[in-house]
C-alpha cells in the first residue's frame, strides 16, 4: 500500500498565478479530505469527499479555492488567483470509514506564495 | 464547531521520564478521540485513538485515558525516547461536520532530551 500520495511536494508560485493540488488517496478509501497548516491557525479543515461527492466545503476560505474528486482516485484542490497569505502546508486524508475516523494523511504540500 | 484545547505547547522531558498531553472538547456527544503524530516534513500518523465507550486503551508505551464527565482526554508516553519527539495533535469528531470529520487541537512540541 503506497499510502496517500499528494503532489507536488513543494510549489512555490508567484501571487495571482493558479495553483492546483493533487491527491490520490488509498485504494477502496472511501472518504477524502482536505486541510491546511499554517503556525497561527494549526489544521483547518477546508472541504471533504464522501464517495467523490463534495458533503461540506464550508472550511473553504474564499471563491478563490475549489476542489473536485473527478473520481475515487484522484482529488485536485485549486487556488486561482493565489495570494502571499495562501502559504500554508496542504494535507490530504482519506479514510476506509465514513465518519471522522480512520484518517491516513499524505506527506503534504508545501505553497509558498511570493 | 466543535472547540478542542491542548495543552502544553511545548514540553520538554528527560529520557526514560513520561510524559502526558491534555485536550478538552465541548461536544459532549463526542464519541472518538484519536491522536496523531507528526514528524518534521511529514504527515501526520494516527498513534492512539478511544471510543466513548471505555475509559483507557494501551498500547505499548502510550496510553490514552478518558474523561466524560469531564470532557477531556490525555495522551500518556511513558520510558520516553529520543524518537518520541515530534509534534502531537488530539482531535474529536467537529460537530458541524455531522461528525464525519475531525477538528484538530492546537499541537504539542515534545522534545525528549537524550
Amino acid at each position: 500500500d503506497a499510502g496517500v500520495i499528494q503532489s507536488p511536494r513543494h510549489e512555490v508560485t508567484e501571487m495571482g498565478q493558479e495553483v492546483t493540488l493533487r491527491c490520490k488517496p488509498i485504494s477502496g478509501h472511501n472518504s477524502l479530505f482536505w486541510y491546511r497548516q499554517t503556525m497561527m491557525r494549526g489544521l483547518e479543515l477546508l472541504i471533504y469527499f464522501n464517495n467523490n461527492v463534495p458533503i461540506d466545503d464550508s472550511g473553504m476560505p474564499e471563491d478563490r479555492f475549489s476542489a473536485k474528486m473527478p473520481n475515487a482516485s484522484f482529488s485536485t484542490l485549486k487556488i486561482q488567483p493565489s495570494e502571499p497569505r495562501d502559504s500554508a502546508v496542504y494535507f490530504c486524508a482519506s479514510s476506509r470509514i465514513q465518519g471522522a475516523q480512520g484518517y491516513t494523511f499524505g506527506s503534504g504540500t508545501r505553497l509558498t506564495v511570493v | 464547531g466543535e472547540n478542542v484545547e491542548q495543552h502544553p505547547s511545548t514540553l520538554s522531558v528527560q529520557e526514560g521520564d513520561s510524559a502526558v498531553i491534555k485536550c478538552t472538547y465541548s461536544d459532549s456527544a463526542s464519541n472518538y478521540f484519536p491522536w496523531y503524530k507528526q514528524e518534521l516534513g511529514k504527515g501526520p500518523q494516527l498513534i492512539i485513538d478511544i471510543r466513548s465507550n471505555v475509559g483507557e486503551k494501551k498500547d505499548q508505551r502510550i496510553a490514552v485515558t478518558l474523561n466524560k464527565t469531564a470532557k477531556h482526554f490525555s495522551l500518556h508516553i511513558t520510558e520516553t525516547q529520543p524518537e518520541d519527539s515530534a509534534v502531537y495533535f488530539c482531535a474529536a469528531p467537529q460537530r458541524d461536520t455531522g461528525r464525519r470529520a475531525l477538528t484538530f487541537g492546537s499541537g504539542t512540541r515534545l522534545q525528549v532530551q537524550p
